[in-house]
């Protein structure tokens, strides 16, 4: 089975240019989720939608980064303008239905991630 | 906030050797997760174990939820354990540490 597919695999832009990460998740699950790592602040969640509707995005930074899942098999992070404390690596993750009273968040299966660089 | 805090920052093994690495949080949380993020960046889930021990062929963890605390077990460790372990905590969001970078040399 195809795991989590994200494009693209690196994006190297000039500051106040649209960027868009694109994230393709397994096949049958309800949950999708989207992180960044940077040295600084590690791994951090930003955004997490059930059923394609997004549920909690207090981790998304500001005004500048939006999430959209249209269906259930893509969904896009933009940023609009980009900036260079945006660099960092993001990844998507998906996870299937939770069990009743069970978590969102396993068994998580990660992208590669994309690995943005904002000059 | 709660702070997760993971021990060591660093450590170097020889292969073979067992290892023990530590998570702890600093408030209830409602699950626990162990995290391998290997030398490519790529991550893959562990362990989801809100409480009691798992196993997984040399890889255990424990949780000690009413002390605050996880614990994940190497062991006979192997130059392909390489690379940064993570621990987070689901509060509603999930919450990582900084890590365990973990080197195991051949």
């Amino acid at each position: 089975d195809a795991g989590v597919i994200q494009s693209p695999r690196h994006e190297v832009t000039e500051m106040g240019q649209e960027v868009t990460l694109r994230c393709k998740p397994i096949s049958g699950h309800d949950y999708l989720f989207w992180y960044r790592q940077t040295m600084m602040r590690g791994l951090e969640l930003l955004i997490y939608f059930n059923n394609n509707v997004p549920i909690d995005d207090s981790g998304m930074p500001e005004d500048r980064f939006s999430a959209k899942m249209p269906n259930a098999s893509f969904s896009t992070l933009k940023i609009q303008p980009s900036e260079p404390r945006d660099s960092a690596v993001y990844f998507c993750a998906s996870s299937p239905k939770a069990l009743r009273g069970g978590s969102p968040y396993q068994p998580q299966h990660f992208g590669d991630g994309t690995r943005l660089s904002i000059l | 906030g709660i702070q997760v805090e993971q021990s060591p920052p660093d450590l170097i093994l020889q292969e073979g050797a067992n290892s023990t690495l530590r998570c702890n949080f600093s408030d209830s949380v409602n699950n626990l997760q162990w995290f391998h993020q290997n030398p490519w960046g790529q991550l893959i889930n562990l362990f989801y174990i809100p409480s009691g021990t798992k196993q997984n062929g040399r890889l255990s963890a424990t949780t000690v939820a009413t002390e605050r605390y996880s614990l994940l077990y190497i062991s006979s460790s192997q130059t392909t354990d390489s690379g940064v372990y993570f621990c987070a905590v689901e509060i509603g969001d999930m919450r990582f540490g900084a890590g365990t970078r973990l080197t195991v040399k051949p």
